[in-house]
């Protein structure tokens, strides 16, 4: 078991205000990681799997920065909307393709 | 495709029962996951497989848990005899492969009483 930690554990923000949190794993056991976003009473939806060190991706407002060597991922979200209240999800995937999951940051976006 | 199909959505059992939850992944994945989601422990990985193989089963706490993988488009994870403790949502999940992200069923939500 890799101990996988996302801060904060849950954030409010108002309409409008960009957002970001942090997910932290153990660099030696890197093999990808992944984003996912989880709306209540569904299932996770993938958002991003990065793999190099200094990967960025981008899906709308949303984007997300890995450091693989001091081993983090930030997310961000621009100009938040209530739409995008979830909670958010990082994994860590190692060579076996098992997935690690943190335990979430749960964002509310407050109209 | 309808995505991963997981049956059933609630199920409600008896301690000491016999319960089964079923798992359609999508079609040409080769990887399927079975997760268990609890407030105390998040996503906790129970067991995987590779081409119907499994790969990891450590996850599975105990012998009550087994899970078995027919054929490419079914699995299964079977608790026997249940107890409260196993109550949670269980989710099956389904990739192609190592780098790309995994496709999660709706889950399963177990309840024993």
């Amino acid at each position: 078991i890799l101990n996988v930690e996302q801060s904060p554990q849950s954030l409010h923000v108002q309409e409008g205000d960009s957002t970001n949190f942090t997910c932290s794993f153990p660099s030696s056991n890197f093999y990808a990681l992944h984003w996912y976003r989880w709306e209540t009473a569904k299932s996770p939806e993938a958002l991003f799997v990065m793999t190099l060190n200094g990967d960025e991706k981008k899906k709308g407002r949303i984007s997300a920065t890995l450091n693989t060597k001091e081993g983090y991922s930030y997310l961000y979200i621009k100009g938040s909307q209530p739409e995008d209240s979830a909670t958010y999800l990082c994994a860590l995937g190692t060579g076996a393709n098992n997935l690690f999951f943190g335990t979430g940051t749960r964002l509310t976006v407050i109209p | 495709d309808a995505g991963v199909i997981q049956s059933p959505r609630h199920e409600v059992t008896e301690m000491g029962q016999e319960v089964t939850l079923r798992c359609k992944p999508i079609s040409g994945h080769d990887y399927l996951f079975w997760y268990r989601q609890t407030m105390m422990r998040g996503l906790e990985l129970l067991i995987y497989f590779n081409n119907n193989v499994p790969i990891d089963d450590s996850g599975m706490p105990e012998d009550r848990f087994s899970a078995k993988m027919p054929n490419a488009s079914f699995s299964t994870l079977k608790i026997q005899p249940s107890e409260p403790r196993d109550s949670a949502v269980y989710f099956c999940a389904s990739s192609p492969g190592q780098g790309y992200g995994y496709t999660f069923g709706s889950g399963t939500r177990l309840t024993v009483v």
